[in-house]
């Protein structure tokens, strides 16, 4: 089972900063598949980024996704004030697929 | 537009079994992996396994393995999760999430569409 470590487990920012999130695999993902969600409280999960870098129509072009093999990162490059909310990022290379612990994006 | 459109909240006993629906409309069905992730209150997002209608394909994570059983109906483009020997760990909201159509049968699992959440809460 791919264990997925993400890093930090808060991050105070200001609105108009850039944020930017880490996900360690503890084994390469096969094809980068490595997808970010954001969610919000009381909400499901929204997509935002799959196949590591990919956005699906929708997804403001603030959110970028990089990185192959273990170690993955999604930048959020001006937060906006929607934007504070706990982000997950997910294999679904290999069964079973795992979601990382998630970070928190707080407003500072 | 796809929509998924999951069952009501359930209080069950432990030991007892739930099982959970998720309807789909705005879309196709048949060749799109259905995800089932579940949510403890305070906690992060964990997936529990899914089934690809088409071919009657599942696959599970060994932590529920056992225990899980993903079905589908085609015909009403229904998916279900049936969980057993439901323990007090096991309140959480579950969810079900819509995948891509992809050829590499792991690639479809991307969850991108998701029902709405049904809370099941365990008590005596």
């Amino acid at each position: 089972e791919i264990v997925l470590t993400q890093s930090p487990g808060t991050l105070s920012l200001s609105p108009g900063e850039r944020a930017t999130l880490s996900c360690r695999a503890s084994q390469s993902v096969r094809n980068s598949q490595v997808a970010w969600f954001q969610q919000k409280p009381g909400q499901a999960p929204r997509l935002l980024i799959f196949g590591a870098s990919s956005r699906p129509t929708g997804v403001p072009d603030r959110f970028s996704g990089s990185g192959s093999g273990t170690d993955f990162t999604l930048s959020i490059s001006r937060l906006e004030p929607e934007d504070f909310a706990v982000y997950y990022c997910h294999q679904y290379g290999s069964s079973p697929l795992t979601f990382g612990g998630g970070t928190k994006v707080e407003i500072k | 537009q796809v929509q998924l459109v999951q069952s009501g909240a359930e209080v069950k006993p432990p030991g007892s079994s739930v099982k959970v629906s998720c309807k789909a409309s705005g879309g196709s069905f048949d060749s799109y992996a259905v995800s089932w992730v579940r949510q403890a209150p305070g906690q992060g997002l964990e997936w529990m396994g899914g089934i690809i209608p088409m071919f009657g394909t599942t696959l599970y994570a060994p932590k529920f393995q056992g225990r899980v059983t993903v079905t589908a109906d085609e015909s009403t483009s229904t998916a279900y999760m049936d969980l057993s020997s439901l323990m007090s760990e096991d309140t959480a909201v579950y969810y079900c999430a819509r995948g891509r159509d992809e050829v590499d049968i792991f690639a479809n699992y991307v969850p991108v569409y998701w029902g709405q959440g049904t809370l099941v809460t365990v008590s005596s």
